[in-house]
């Protein structure tokens, strides 16, 4: 079972690059999440969709984009790249359902801006 | 809106000791709460949950029960392992954010690492 699958898993950019994390589910699931992890802070959300065409802001979406052509895909873009965007990322999926709230996690992808 | 507030360690224990991780909420409505585990070099995974009041959620010897007399979810386990060592987080989902397009959303507390020492 592949579940969400992420890539890359490391990644080091300079300062004003760009670049697009990949995240990839195949459980069929209609809501996909983006979320950024700092050491100590919990995580938090950058975007969401919602299906296929749909998508939405979180609580820290400056400096990111993403889209949402499939049901499977759900890409993060970095335009600019900025220190303050290293961190870890993590992509998230679930099938949806009022009060369900279980996410599905792909491993991560470490991102360091220099 | 909703928040989460959960113990920060990080907190060391030997092998066999009994574990309690607290966490409160604030939140409208009727949440459903979890606890999430991140072990090294992964992503997070659901750990137990619980989605109404004076449930128990358990898995894996951990427990949570749901107070909403209280606004809590604390996670116990009676005897912890190495194999336990991880960042554990509690969370809670059910708002209904209009001015975020009325998607529900999961909310996040810090985290908190535990080590287990054999």
């Amino acid at each position: 079972n592949a579940g969400v699958t992420q890539t890359p898993k490391f990644r080091i950019l300079k300062i004003g690059q760009s670049m697009t994390l990949q995240c990839a589910q195949d459980m069929n699931h209609n809501y996909m999440y983006w979320y950024r992890q700092d050491p100590g802070m919990g995580l938090k959300l950058i975007y969401y969709s919602v299906g296929a065409g749909i998508t939405d802001k979180g609580e820290v979406p400056n400096g990111y984009n993403v889209s949402r052509s499939t049901t499977e895909d759900f890409p993060l873009r970095l335009e600019l790249a900025a220190p303050s965007q290293t961190s870890v990322y993590f992509c998230a999926s679930r099938i949806g359902g009022w009060g369900t709230g279980e996410l599905f996690f792909g491993e991560g992808s470490r991102l360091t801006v220099l | 809106g909703n928040s989460v507030t959960q113990m920060e360690g990080p907190v060391t224990l030997s092998e066999e000791a009994f574990l309690t991780i607290n966490c409160t909420y604030t939140a409208t409505g009727y949440p459903s709460l979890f606890w999430y585990v991140q072990y090294p070099g992964e992503g997070l995974q659901l750990l137990l949950k619980a989605t109404k009041a004076d449930d128990k959620g358990s898995n894996k010897g951990f427990e949570a029960t749901y107070r909403k007399e209280t606004t809590s979810f604390h996670l116990e386990k009676g005897s912890v392992q190495v194999s336990d060592s991880a960042v554990y987080f509690c969370a809670l989902s059910g708002e209904f954010e209009m001015d975020q397009g009325g998607s529900e959303k999961l909310v996040f507390g810090k985290g908190m690492k535990l080590t287990v020492n054999p």
